[in-house]
Parts: C-alpha cells; sequence; structure tokens
C-alpha cells in the first residue's frame, strides 16, 4: 500500500534551518509530483510547496517563497523540505502528500505529519 | 478564498450538508477531505462529487453557482470531525492549492 513517513521535526529557534524527509513506498514515487503541507495548531491546512515528478519544476506559497526549497531523491524514493529563517509562524505540522489518481489537484493520501515548532 | 462555516450540528441519523463558497473554483472542481483529532486529514470526495474507493457511499459532494456542498446521509458518530474543501487554482502567475477554513461536524 502507499505509505508516506515524515521526519526531521522539532524545536527549532527562530532564525534557524531545519530538514525534513518524506520517505514514499508502494507506489512508483519517480512517476508523481509531490507536495507538502502544513497545518498550523487549530488551524486549517495550508499548501506549501510543489515539485514535479522528475525534479525540473518547482511551486511554492507566497508565505514560504525564498525561504523554502523543495526537492526529491528519485533513487532513494524521498521528498525534501528545507526550511530557512524560521519564525514563530511556521509552526506546525507538515505533511507530506501525493496527487490523487485524479487530475483535478487533489491530494491522497498524507503522511502522518512531522512538527515543526519554532520557539525560543 | 474559500469559506465555510465554523460549524454544523446534526442527530444520528439526519443528513449534514457543508458548503463551501468561492469565486474561483479553477477548473479541477473542489476537493473535501475529513480530519479527526490527532490524525492527517483524508480524501473523502474529489473532483466535485467522486469518492475514493472506500469512502462509503453516504458522502456525496455537488458544485453549482459559485458554492460547493459535501453532503453526508444517515449521519454517525464516527463521522464527528472536521471538514476542509480545497481546490487548485492555476489561473495566476503561480499555481495554487486553496483550503478552506474548515468545519467542524458535530453529531448530537
Amino acid at each position: 500500500q502507499v505509505q508516506l513517513v515524515e521526519s526531521g521535526g522539532g524545536v527549532v529557534q527562530p532564525g534557524r534551518s531545519l530538514r525534513l524527509s518524506c520517505a514514499a513506498s508502494g507506489f512508483m514515487f519517480n512517476s508523481f509530483g509531490m507536495h507538502w503541507v502544513r497545518q498550523a495548531p487549530g488551524k486549517g491546512p495550508e499548501w506549501v510547496a510543489g515539485i514535479w515528478h522528475d525534479g525540473s519544476n518547482t511551486y511554492y506559497a507566497e508565505s514560504v517563497r525564498g525561504r523554502f526549497t523543495i526537492s526529491r531523491d528519485n533513487s532513494n524514493n524521498t521528498l525534501y523540505l528545507q526550511l530557512k529563517s524560521l519564525t514563530a509562524a511556521d509552526t506546525a505540522v507538515y505533511y507530506c502528500v501525493r496527487p490523487s489518481s485524479s487530475t483535478g489537484g487533489s491530494f491522497d493520501p498524507w503522511g502522518q505529519g512531522t512538527l515543526v515548532t519554532v520557539s525560543s | 478564498v474559500l469559506t465555510q462555516p465554523p460549524s454544523v450540528s446534526v442527530a444520528p441519523g439526519q443528513t449534514a450538508l457543508i458548503t463551501c463558497g468561492g469565486t474561483n473554483f479553477g477548473s479541477g472542481g473542489v476537493h473535501w477531505y475529513q480530519q479527526k483529532p490527532g490524525q492527517a486529514p483524508v480524501l473523502v470526495v474529489y473532483d466535485d462529487s467522486d469518492r475514493p474507493s472506500g469512502i462509503p457511499e453516504r458522502f456525496s459532494g455537488s458544485n453549482s453557482e459559485n458554492t460547493a456542498t459535501l453532503t453526508i446521509g444517515r449521519v454517525e458518530a464516527g463521522d464527528e470531525a472536521d471538514y476542509y474543501c480545497q481546490v487548485w487554482e492555476t489561473s495566476g502567475e503561480h499555481p495554487n492549492w486553496v483550503f478552506g477554513g474548515g468545519t467542524r461536524l458535530t453529531v448530537l
């Protein structure tokens, strides 16, 4: 079955950096674009970044453009998100998500998430 | 911007209607997710009205005149959760995947 397992979250000070990873299995990873979606405590989900199946194109939400970098290693079926210049507003659970089988832009499945807490 | 009512309450066995208002749903339609406490969201309806495998037929969706609706028939206690609508915007300079603020479904 399709599995997405995130790691790398933790407590980090404002202004510091962090790298999240997502290990994918159960599907042809190099055939799918992939995304990161985050959810701040008590808030709705917020799309963060996306990357094409071959890594040739990337997209970012306005709130993270210039600070976050999405990348992938298709040889190891792994998705990454590099977070820089972190602020308290970046505190959230970060989910790795795969587009669903449709072409309408939905996400299915989601990983279990990894919590990033930005605090001094 | 996608607008959802903060909360909807319904008695067991009744029908719950959760709305999502927007001015630009894009060409991909509206998608709906269910999220229970401490869990990741789960897709329950995609492309306005299609259901992923494993989602009960009690969950259905519709989209008309800038308002999408998630309908949950014969509501059960296990349906109590937060529900989010989502669209894929492709008309701007950059593509954007947008979520609504969420609706808390309470089963009385």
